[in-house]
């Protein structure tokens, strides 16, 4: 199936603890990107990058790093996690060189639940 | 700051009648984009639509867009149960979100 598959779909931690969420996609898209959605559904940029390269950084803590292996992955480790981390955590994808204006295509989430 | 802002945020009609919900934005756009959210799930890119087009269809959806008012609108007809999902609005050069419409249409 031609998609954007993300990795675990639930991940339940404790505070303190590091945790990574891997993204994949096979549409040949030169551009993907993370963005968190609260519980209140409000969807936000964190990161995008292009051709391995990142162009969007958003005010994200530190703890909060993104990493590129080739431009059909993108992962998203966090350290150190806290109550506020939270969320749930979508990749996605586009066409378009970097600029934000071709279609999104998304995976199904990440829920990341910090106790 | 949020570029995409929807109205109202939540919307409950019966199957088979129209639904309308609109967005407003800041700043100036190349194009605003309407996505789809089914519960526990990935949004979906319903459509696209260009600063200097006015209006668009797909299928039963159509999107207007004022670049004078900054605002969209996305009108659903006839309705059905499985139009049931979240509704986002998307625009400026980050692809800002708002926090989506949800659209509830009863059977």
């Amino acid at each position: 199936d031609t998609a954007v598959s993300q990795t675990p779909k639930y991940l339940v931690t404790q505070m303190g603890n590091d945790k990574s969420i891997k993204c994949e996609q096979n549409l040949g898209h030169d551009t993907m990107y993370w963005y968190k959605q609260d519980s209140k559904k409000f969807l936000k940029i964190m990161f995008s990058y292009n051709n391995k390269e990142l162009i969007i950084n958003e005010t994200v803590p530190n703890r909060f790093s993104p990493k590129s292996p080739d431009k059909a992955h993108l992962n998203l480790h966090i350290n150190s996690l806290e109550l506020g981390d939270s969320a749930v955590y979508f990749c996605a994808s586009s066409q378009g060189g970097g600029r934000v204006n071709s279609p999104l295509h998304f995976g199904n989430g990440t829920r990341l639940t910090v106790t | 700051s949020q570029q995409g802002e929807e109205d109202p945020q939540a919307l409950s009609i019966q199957e088979g009648e129209n639904a309308t919900m609109n967005c407003s934005y800041k700043t100036s756009i190349n194009n605003l984009q309407w996505y789809r959210q089914n519960s526990g799930r990935g949004l979906v890119h319903l459509i696209l639509i260009r600063s200097n087009e006015r209006e668009k269809h797909s299928g039963r959806l159509r999107v207007t867009l004022d670049t004078s008012k900054k605002s969209s609108s996305l009108l659903i007809t006839a309705s059905r149960a499985a139009d049931t999902a979240s509704y986002f609005c998307a625009a400026g050069s980050k692809l800002t979100f708002g926090k989506g419409i949800t659209l509830s249409v009863r059977p």
